[in-house]
Order: C-alpha cells, then structure tokens, then sequence
C-alpha cells in the first residue's frame, strides 16, 4: 500500500499548455509538500502545507498553484508551461520528527 | 536558517570497498539530521536519521552515519559496498520546530565498480 503517491509519473507536453499532478498520503501526515528536482539533482522546496492551509511559498512563478482539498492530497496545477519548467517534481509528507516520506515523482517535460 | 554541504559531488569506488559520502551543515540552533538515497528513477528513500542520543545511527542496507556536533558534520559511511549500492545520496537538515522544511545538500552520486 503506498505511502504517498503521485500522477502522472510522466508528463509531456507542449509549451503554454496548462497541467496538473496529484498527490496522496495515506500515512495520516499533517504537513506536505512539492519539491522540484532540477536535471542536476538539486532538491528545491516549492511549497508546504499544514493541515490544508499554505505556510511555505517559495519564490515559485504564480504560474503554479498549489491546492489541499484536504490534509491528505496536495495537487499542483501549472499554467502556461515553459521550457525551463521541466524536472521531476516530489510530493512528500512530513512525519512529526522531522524525516519526509516522498513520492515516486513525477518527471515533466515541456516541448 | 540551515545549509548542508555535501563535499563530493561525485564518489566512485570498487565494489566490496569501504566508503564515506562527506556532510557539513550550518545552523543556530539545534538539527536534526538525514541521509536520503535516490535510485534511478525513483523517488528519494530515508536511510538513517539522527534525533538525539547516541551519535552513531545505523540505517538500512548497512549504512551508518555519525554525528559530530563540534565540527558540524555527519558524514555517512558503509564497511563494504555493492554494486546495487549506485545511487544519488543527499544530506539532510530540519530544525526541531517542526515548522521548516527539510533543507538538501546537492547530493553525491556513488558509483560503484565491479
């Protein structure tokens, strides 16, 4: 049964183009959160939510819209694709001591 | 605010070798500390954590790591390792509010040869 999980895992898509990826925790978790993973590795946190409300918006273009429906899914909605928005994207969760618990990613790639 | 430095952006060693991935971090106040592995492809997997007690943590696959508060590292070892020990390794770091998320270092890719 997985812990969290993400879809796509992959998604092509053309330039301009508006896409979204899910995300589900099963593990109970209050907090979650999308990471972007760039083609050198680098991990860089986008967003945090607690308890479906936001408390971490990193300097993210508002092209990308973070939604909590409730505390266990976390989606992101991306509006007008660009090239340089490809990267495997992670949702994760937080468990109280701190460790995160990520999903399989979800790798985008704009054409 | 935390950082982490992981020294070595890549680590190549032969197989059944020992081998140390290399983390500094830098915080104010007191950490908690991880070593997350990447496999291709795949998303990222905790290997060990340090909280508080002992400083040496044991994680899965024979990985251990000690922490060294004085000189602010926590460097991740194994005795002996496997080709299917290849992967990404990342350094992490979070303060104990519980309100911060995790910060990575860059990662080191170990590549281990036969």
């Amino acid at each position: 049964d997985t812990a969290v999980s993400q879809t796509p895992k992959y998604l092509v898509t053309q330039m301009g183009n508006d896409k979204s990826i899910k995300c589900e925790q099963n593990l109970g978790h209050d907090t979650m959160y999308w990471y972007k993973q760039d083609s050198k590795k680098f991990l860089k946190i986008m967003f945090s939510y607690n308890n479906k409300e936001l408390i971490i918006n990193e300097t993210v273009p508002n092209r990308f819209s973070p939604k909590s429906p409730d505390k266990a899914h976390l989606n992101l909605h991306i509006n007008s694709l660009e090239l340089g928005d490809s990267a495997v994207y992670f949702c994760a969760s937080r468990y109280a001591t701190g460790e995160l618990f990520f999903g399989e990613g979800s790798r985008l790639t704009v054409l | 605010a935390q950082s982490v430095t992981q020294l070595d952006s890549q680590v190549p060693v032969f197989e059944e070798a020992p081998v140390e991935l290399r983390c500094n971090y830098s915080s104010s106040v007191s950490v908690y500390l991880f070593w997350y592995v990447q496999y291709p492809n795949q998303g990222l997997q905790l290997l060990l954590k340090y909280l508080s007690g002992s400083t040496l943590v044991k994680g899965i696959n024979g990985f251990e790591a000690e922490f060294n508060k004085s000189q602010t590292s926590f460097h991740l070892r194994k005795p002996s390792v496997h080709i299917s020990d290849t992967a990404e390794y990342f350094c992490a770091v979070s303060d104990h509010s519980g309100n911060t998320p995790l910060v990575f270092g860059k990662g080191t890719r170990l590549s281990v040869i036969a």
